[in-house]
């Protein structure tokens, strides 16, 4: 059974806009992380949050967790083309679990 | 550092054949994975291993098998494919359970 699942499952923003993706989950876990899937390829880590955190910072990258709404976010600013790839939250509960994705498109 | 490999890129199957996956890594990670990812449906668990001779099964675990005879490799098994084992197979590794893993670029099988 799915555990994370993001929100929404397609976004197509212009390049340099903003981009946020939600994962909502059901149980209490001990991280979550974030990664990143461009076509055809392997899955790439980007952050990980441990639950007793609530934000934080990559480069480009801003994850937040509220884990009273058993919620998360991706924020990526100034987005560029390059980061057009399908995101995945994966909990970390008795086991990690990977919800199905958000496919996020920059349009140049 | 290669980080995780898999061998072979593709490969296709007709139904009741068998075949063998394999996933080195060379980061000395203790936790290997194999995953299947299917459309619509995420990554999904197919066996683990927690370290060398250990293995232990995921969510998918059947009709498929593993084995870890040392600690860089990570075999998965298909005694007798089906078109149902038709997927993309991702196999990983991690330092800590429940942590970063590191991902391989996969393996596309198909089978008929």
């Amino acid at each position: 059974s799915q555990q994370g699942e993001e929100d929404p499952q397609a976004l197509s923003i212009q390049e340099g806009e903003n981009a946020t993706m939600n994962c909502s989950y059901k149980t209490s876990i001990n991280n979550l992380q974030w990664y990143r899937q461009n076509s055809g390829r392997g899955l790439v880590h980007l952050i990980l949050i441990r639950s007793n955190e609530r934000e934080k910072h990559s480069g480009r990258l801003r994850v937040t967790l509220d884990t009273s709404k058993k919620s998360s976010s991706l924020l990526i600013t100034a987005s560029r083309a390059a980061d057009t790839a399908s995101y995945f939250c994966a909990t970390a509960g008795e086991k990690l679990t990977f919800g199905t994705g958000t496919r996020l498109t920059i349009i140049p | 550092n290669a980080g995780v490999t898999q061998t072979p890129k593709f490969r296709v199957l007709k139904t009741g054949q068998s075949m063998t996956l394999l996933c080195a890594q060379d980061m000395n990670h203790e936790y290997m994975y194999w995953y299947r990812q299917d459309p619509g449906m995420g990554l999904r668990l197919i066996h683990y291993s927690v370290g060398e001779g250990t293995t232990a099964k995921g969510e998918v675990p059947d009709g498929y098998n593993v084995s870890r005879l040392k600690k860089q490799n990570f075999l998965l098994g298909l005694e007798s494919a089906a078109p149902s084992q038709t997927s993309v197979y991702f196999c990983a590794s991690s330092k800590i359970r429940q942590e970063t893993q590191y991902f391989g670029p996969g393996t596309r099988l198909l089978v008929l």
